[in-house]
């Protein structure tokens, strides 16, 4: 079954880096895309990014240009996601999820399967 | 960039109640807007896709509709195991997401 396992909780001081990762079983991760999504405690969605693990190719949130960094190691199937500069907004639960399609339109894209979750305290 | 926004913001509803969730964005984007579920303390979960498909194992009294701007989700006979928050997303700008801000549906 598909599976995305996430790192555990990180406590950050403002200024530092954050590096979470989400490893893929279950499927070929080669194949496809993984996007992160975080959510600030009590509040909504925020999508951050996307990268397609087969090419390393990335896209990121304009909000998030700069600061956050999307990477891949193909041969344990894992993805992950630093954020630099970190300050006490950047304080949230980070998701990764796969994208997947339902038509070859290229716009039918949506998120099968998500991660558990990670969260980021920044705290001085 | 394409703008989601969602009413209402939160709403209290009885076991058994038909539950209607309203999504709008700020330009068209045909059908390509999905729903997620999300409990709280979990991961959202893929409830309907293409605005109106039901994701495989999602309960039938869960419905989607519209296109174009305008889009619903309907609870038909809400259940205990279905109050959490709602988002939707447009998929129309792929490879850039954006969710609603949410619907939270609580017990009344």
């Amino acid at each position: 079954q598909v599976q995305l396992v996430q790192s555990g909780a990180e406590v950050k001081k403002p200024g530092a880096s954050v590096k979470v990762s989400c490893k893929a079983s279950g499927y070929t991760f080669t194949s496809y895309d993984i996007n992160w999504v975080r959510q600030a405690t009590g509040q909504g969605l925020e999508w951050m990014g996307w990268m397609n693990p087969n090419s390393g190719n990335t896209g990121y949130a304009q909000k998030f240009q700069g600061r956050v960094t999307m990477t891949r190691n193909t041969s344990i199937s894992t993805a992950y996601m630093e954020l630099s500069s970190l300050r006490s907004e950047d304080t949230a639960v980070y998701y990764c999820a796969r994208q997947n399609y339902y038509d070859s339109s290229g716009y039918s894209a949506l998120l099968d399967y998500w991660g558990q979750g990670t969260l980021v305290t920044v705290s001085s | 960039d394409i703008q989601m926004t969602q009413s209402p913001s939160s709403l209290s509803a009885s076991v058994g109640d038909r539950v209607t969730i309203t999504c709008r964005a700020s330009q068209s984007i045909s059908s390509y807007l999905n729903w997620y579920q999300q409990k709280p303390g979990k991961a959202p979960k893929l409830l309907i896709y293409a605005a109106s498909s039901l994701q495989s194992g999602v309960p039938s009294r869960f419905s989607g509709s519209g296109s174009g701007t305008d889009f619903t989700l309907t609870i038909s006979s809400l259940q205990p195991e279905d109050f959490a928050t709602y988002y939707c997303q447009q998929s129309y700008s792929t490879p850039v997401f954006t969710f609603g801000p949410g619907t939270k549906v609580d017990i009344k």
